[in-house]
């Protein structure tokens, strides 16, 4: 069946520094990716996605690029803040027509000043 | 527009209860999934609504488990009776169209002790 697997956490990380979180994906099929997020006390959020090949999806200064050669969709941001403090899921929907997700384990990000 | 509301946010139970959890969607967003997050493990699709029908169950562990979602507005998923290994955050999403993102709610932390 689908999977995604992503880093370990918690990554920590001072202000400012730059953020790569690893995810890869095996999944029959096309399917669509997706970077969640959950702050502190609150629900998960769509932070981006892509949904082919070389998509890039961008957000709030977050990027990740759909690699289908290396079936990875890394998340990055090049200058963190204290407010980026969250859980990190790297997801999939596996195109079959609904939005069904398969996340991975999640990681924690503890940005300090 | 309101989001996806879920009640309790949290419940402590012992092994053997009941418990009921709620869920309501959007209004107007046909779609709602329900997720659940054991401690320290991915995210795991339970089941998908369309509307007051199950499009899809296969992720509901077994059947002490029992969702419905009468009249196409708010869901609810009970455990009965729960075990040990049911603690966990459940989550609730809703769309509104199939392939769209998710909405999700902020989830309800159950504790079976």
């Amino acid at each position: 069946g689908d999977s995604v697997t992503q880093m370990e956490g918690p990554v920590t990380l001072s202000e400012e520094a730059f953020l790569t979180i690893n995810c890869t994906y095996t999944a029959t099929g096309y399917p669509s990716l997706f970077w969640y997020v959950q702050y502190p006390g609150e629900g998960l959020q769509l932070l981006l996605k892509a949904t082919k090949a070389d998509d890039k999806g961008s957000n709030k200064g977050f990027e990740a690029t759909y690699r289908k050669e290396t079936t990875s969709f890394h998340l990055e941001k090049g200058s963190v803040q204290v407010s980026d403090s969250a859980v990190y899921f790297c997801a999939l929907s596996d195109g079959s027509g609904y939005s069904t997700l398969t996340f991975g384990k999640g990681t924690m990000l503890l940005v300090s000043p | 527009e309101a989001g996806v509301t879920q009640f309790p946010s949290h419940s402590v139970i012992e092994k053997g209860q009941t418990v009921t959890l709620r869920c309501d969607p959007i209004s107007g967003h046909d779609n709602l999934y329900w997720y659940r997050r054991v401690m320290g493990k991915e995210i795991k699709f339970l089941l998908h609504f369309v509307k007051e029908s199950k499009q899809d169950e296969s992720g509901m562990p077994n059947n002490r488990f029992l969702a419905e979602r009468t009249g196409g507005t708010y869901s609810t998923l009970k455990v009965q009776p729960a075990e040990l290994e049911d603690s966990g955050v459940y989550f609730c999403a809703s769309s509104p169209f199939a392939n769209s993102p998710l909405h999700f709610g902020n989830g309800t932390r159950l504790t079976v002790t």
